[in-house]
């Protein structure tokens, strides 16, 4: 049962390239995530969705845009990628609620290489 | 100053021990606050809420202070299959998920 779900696992690109990383989700949830995670370092915001065509910038923003152009669709879009950009990329979903009523599930995570 | 903080460990601990772990949130106006698990080279997994009140689920307690702004973790009678990484994570009032660190647990037989 399959609920986020992350369009690649492992993605080798080169430096320069624009590289799409895209997110599904069928929860029907309202914010969208997307996170990457380095050693030592912990999961970082990088981007966060909150309805169709919203965003707001989370913690490292830089050298990354997102698009949303449907509910169930978050997009991460690195414009030119660099070797810094090497990293473990997830997305998430969650619901609105508040408390016991609040869910959050993530996807499979894509390891992104850049070379 | 980290919104979400936690001890990143590892905690070392033999199996049958209970061990517990702290963290700490800066934003007073945090909404709801979980404890995720994640295992090595897969996503970190809802392994429970933490309510006002406390929130227990066979072997493992949360329990919130707000007052003090902590969340803590205890794990009784640990068993090897918990060894992971276990990842505080707070709700802002604007729908934001703050993750911790990550606090890595090594259960020893």
């Amino acid at each position: 049962d399959v609920k986020v779900t992350q369009s690649s696992r492992y993605l080798v690109k080169r430096t320069g390239e624009k590289v799409f990383l895209e997110c599904v989700q069928d929860m029907d949830h309202e914010n969208m995530f997307w996170y990457r995670q380095d050693p030592g370092l912990g999961l970082r915001l990088i981007y966060f969705s909150y309805d169709v065509k919203m965003k707001e910038k989370g913690d490292i923003p830089e050298g990354y845009s997102v698009s949303r152009e449907k509910k169930e669709r978050f997009s991460l879009i690195l414009e030119s990628a660099s070797t810094n950009q090497t990293s473990m990329y997830l997305c998430a979903s969650s619901s609105v609620g508040q408390g016991s009523n609040t869910e959050a599930f993530f996807g499979q995570g894509t390891r992104l290489t850049v070379v | 100053r980290k919104e979400v903080e936690q001890d990143p460990g590892p905690f070392n601990v033999p199996e049958g021990a209970t061990v517990a772990f702290n963290c700490t949130y800066s934003n007073s106006a945090s909404q709801s606050f979980f404890w995720y698990r994640q295992d090595c080279r897969k996503e970190p997994k809802l392994l429970m809420s933490v309510y006002s009140s406390g929130n227990e689920d066979g072997r493992f307690t949360a329990q919130l202070n707000r007052a003090s702004q902590y969340i803590s973790l205890l794990i009784r009678d640990s068993k090897l299959s918990d060894s992971a990484t276990y990842l505080c994570v707070s709700l802002s009032n604007t729908g934001k998920l703050i993750f911790g660190q990550g606090t890595t647990l090594q259960v020893k037989p």
